[in-house]
């Protein structure tokens, strides 16, 4: 159980055009849905948490303009990176909770490769 | 503040051998939870173990342990007989008064045949 799937798994894109990335929960309800960015060699640096039917919440530092973030049923949320540029380049994983504000633990997706040129 | 530090940035064991990675966390929070997860070179994140503040017991999963020592703020990893499929970054988080994850830097881990 506690699968989460994201789509596609890595994406290669002009400058300046608009990337849709799927986050899905397949076998549970997924109340919180969150995004991170993570760099070569580092962390994860959480970007925003989506509750379903509500606005996502970002974090300090994060284009909310830049970064739209939908999450419209209880096992779909989608990352949309607009205008994309080189500097977008990343790897983008999301996570999902079944417990409402996201007190529990977070299952995360494969992660999603987005290459910006 | 809550933080957590993995102060082991690369560990390299040879196959079979033992190795234990570091988790030391900071929190004023008497309820929290603390995590491990694997990170294989794919990318995806692999829950391994979730443990929260009042439970102190050690945990033993397979090959898998976890001491968690709240008089030292510590939830450290060990891998018994280590195989090559271990090799992948560990990470340790914290989820304390929010939900958001406070996640340590990663430990590298590289198994050698």
């Amino acid at each position: 159980g506690a699968v989460v799937s994201q789509h596609p798994s890595w994406v290669i894109c002009k400058s300046g055009t608009s990337v849709k990335i799927e986050c899905r929960s397949l076998d549970f309800q997924a109340t919180t849905m969150f995004w991170y960015r993570q760099f070569p060699k580092q962390s994860l640096m959480l970007m925003a948490t989506s509750n379903e039917g509500s606005k996502a919440t970002y974090e300090q530092g994060v284009e909310k303009d830049k970064f739209l973030i939908n999450h419209a049923s209880l096992t779909l949320s989608t990352l949309t990176v607009t205008s994309a540029h080189p500097e977008d380049s990343s790897f983008y994983i999301c996570s999902a909770s079944g417990v409402s504000g996201g007190t529990d633990t977070q299952y995360f997706g494969p992660g999603t490769r987005l290459t910006v040129l | 503040a809550q933080k957590v530090t993995q102060a082991q940035t690369e560990i390299s064991v040879v196959e079979k051998e033992d190795v234990t990675l570091d988790c030391v966390y900071e929190t004023r929070d008497t309820t929290y939870y603390l995590f491990w997860y694997k990170q294989p070179p794919s990318g995806e994140l692999v829950f391994l173990i979730r443990r929260n503040s009042f439970d102190e017991q050690n945990e033993i999963s397979g090959r898998y342990s976890w001491n968690f020592q709240k008089s030292t703020s510590s939830f450290n990893f060990t891998i018994t007989a280590s195989q090559v499929v271990d090799s992948a970054v560990y990470f340790c988080a914290l989820l304390s008064g929010t939900y958001k994850y406070i996640f340590g830097t990663g430990t590298r881990l590289k198994v050698l045949a």
